[in-house]
């Protein structure tokens, strides 16, 4: 069964440092990835997809995801926090078997970012 | 730009009356998601459509939960009666295809608070 395991459920960084948000997934097939944010009290906004093409995919804001196949990860990283970024950010990976675009979302990490 | 519209926005109920929330999704996207966030946790799907029809809803809580699609438009999803396990966020998602690399498009969301 697909499934996606956030490694943090708080980070908490300074403003202009970089983040790192982790993100393990166990699958048997190849996965499509995503990385979604929400700001409070919102839903959530597509930050980047990985679908098979490069392993390192670009996002909105400046965030950018690798997809390493060997650890099974696709962290999310960003070089300068900005206080804007202080959000819940989830890991999803699709449901390949089903195929039927259902989405498989972790547990969200919290990102704090101090002035 | 398109947006996935949601209403009410917040909703206050009592225990064991009935509340019911409106989606609608962004033109032309047939495949149309129905989500349960508890309070710090990820996101549970109740329910899938695509147009009118229910592709998933084992996740859905068919004695007091109802969705529907009619026209393959607009959905509504009902909860009666409601409980105090239910207080939530539901959010409402859509897509253009019924395909696992398709990212999913969120509406805001509607705060549902059961006393």
């Amino acid at each position: 069964a697909q499934s996606v395991t956030q490694l943090d459920s708080h980070v908490s960084v300074s403003e202009g440092t970089p983040v790192l948000l982790r993100c393990n997934y166990s699958s048997s097939y190849s996965p499509s990835l995503f990385w979604y944010v929400q700001h409070p009290n919102k839903g959530l906004q597509l930050l980047l997809k990985y679908t098979s093409a490069a392993t390192l995919v670009k996002g909105i804001n400046g965030f950018e995801a690798e997809f390493k196949k060997s650890e099974t990860s696709f962290h999310l990283t960003k070089p300068s926090a900005h206080m804007s970024d202080a959000a819940e950010y989830f890991c999803v990976v699709s449901d390949l078997p089903s195929n039927t675009g259902k989405l498989i979302f972790g547990q969200g990490t919290t990102l704090q970012v101090k002035p | 730009e398109a947006e996935v519209a949601q209403s009410p926005r917040y909703k206050i109920t009592e225990k064991s009356q009935a509340v019911a929330f409106w989606c609608d999704p962004i033109s032309g996207h047939a495949t149309l998601y129905w989500y349960r966030q508890i309070l710090g946790q990820g996101l549970e799907l109740l329910v899938q459509f695509q147009d009118e029809s229910v592709v998933d809803d084992s996740q859905l809580p068919k004695d007091r939960f109802s969705a529907e699609r009619l026209k393959g438009v607009d959905s509504t999803l009902k909860i009666q009666p409601a409980e105090l396990g239910d207080s939530a966020m539901y959010l409402c998602a859509s897509s253009p295809r019924l395909k696992s690399s398709y990212e999913q498009y969120f509406g805001p969301g509607t705060r549902l608070t059961v006393t």
